[in-house]
């Protein structure tokens, strides 16, 4: 099946750095990936969607200038949390989608950030 | 945009006896309604899918029916066993580009 790597799986900074993820398609070229954010005990609240080459669409609510977004190719999508602060403490998971007819979204493991 | 509520928010089962979770979408274009099963700290998993032109779709011991007039679908798990215990998500897309729209989610207990 289709492998979604994440990286790294935790990440302990302090406030006001700034922390990036990244979100892999090994076996298959994604063309499009999302973002979600998952607080403890709750479901997964999609951030954006970033589509290879163009500009990330961010959900209603979604800071862009907080949460940037790239997409740079057809397996690699980064997420970079700017001027992290304890409330963007949170389990965050990407997938991806081979996109056509088929609309499957394949997980990666997620990232726990803890801002300090 | 897509609205999906899923009921109940936990569920207890005894080993072997069957377990139901029930959803209902919004978005009259959605074709898409997959189920995610998501042990703790891990990832959400793919245990079954349906499209919209699908009325139920079968895979060993877990089932989803859709019922596009009513605009819910329901997933089936019979049978169950203690490592069935997790949380199950629906989800649906109307999104060309795949978009999934979550509900809140089932925690489900199997107790043996």
């Amino acid at each position: 099946g289709a492998v979604v790597s994440q990286h790294p799986s935790r990440v302990i900074c302090k406030s006001g750095t700034s922390v990036k993820i990244e979100c892999r398609s090994l076996d298959f070229q994604a063309t499009t990936m999302f973002w979600y954010r998952q607080f403890p005990k709750k479901s997964l609240m999609l951030m954006a969607t970033s589509n290879e080459g163009s500009k990330a669409t961010y959900e209603q609510g979604v800071e862009k200038d907080k949460f940037l977004i790239n997409h740079a190719s057809l397996t690699l999508s980064t997420l970079t949390v700017t001027s992290a602060h304890p409330e963007d403490s949170s389990f965050y998971i990407c997938s991806a989608t081979q996109g056509g007819s088929y609309n499957e979204q394949f997980f990666g493991p997620g990232t726990r950030l803890t801002v300090l | 945009g897509e609205n999906v509520e899923q009921h109940p928010s936990t569920l207890s089962v005894q080993e072997g006896d069957s377990a139901v979770i029930k959803c209902t979408y919004s978005d009259s274009a959605s074709n898409y309604f997959p189920w995610y099963k998501q042990e703790l700290g891990k990832r959400p998993q793919l245990i079954i899918d349906i499209r919209s032109n699908v009325g139920e779709k079968k895979d060993q011991r877990i089932a989803v029916t859709l019922n596009k007039t009513a605009k819910h679908f329901s997933l089936h798990i019979t049978e169950t066993q203690p490592e069935d215990s997790a949380v199950y998500f629906c989800a649906a897309s109307s999104d060309s580009w795949g978009k999934l729209q979550f509900g809140a989610g089932t925690q489900v207990v199997v107790t043996p």
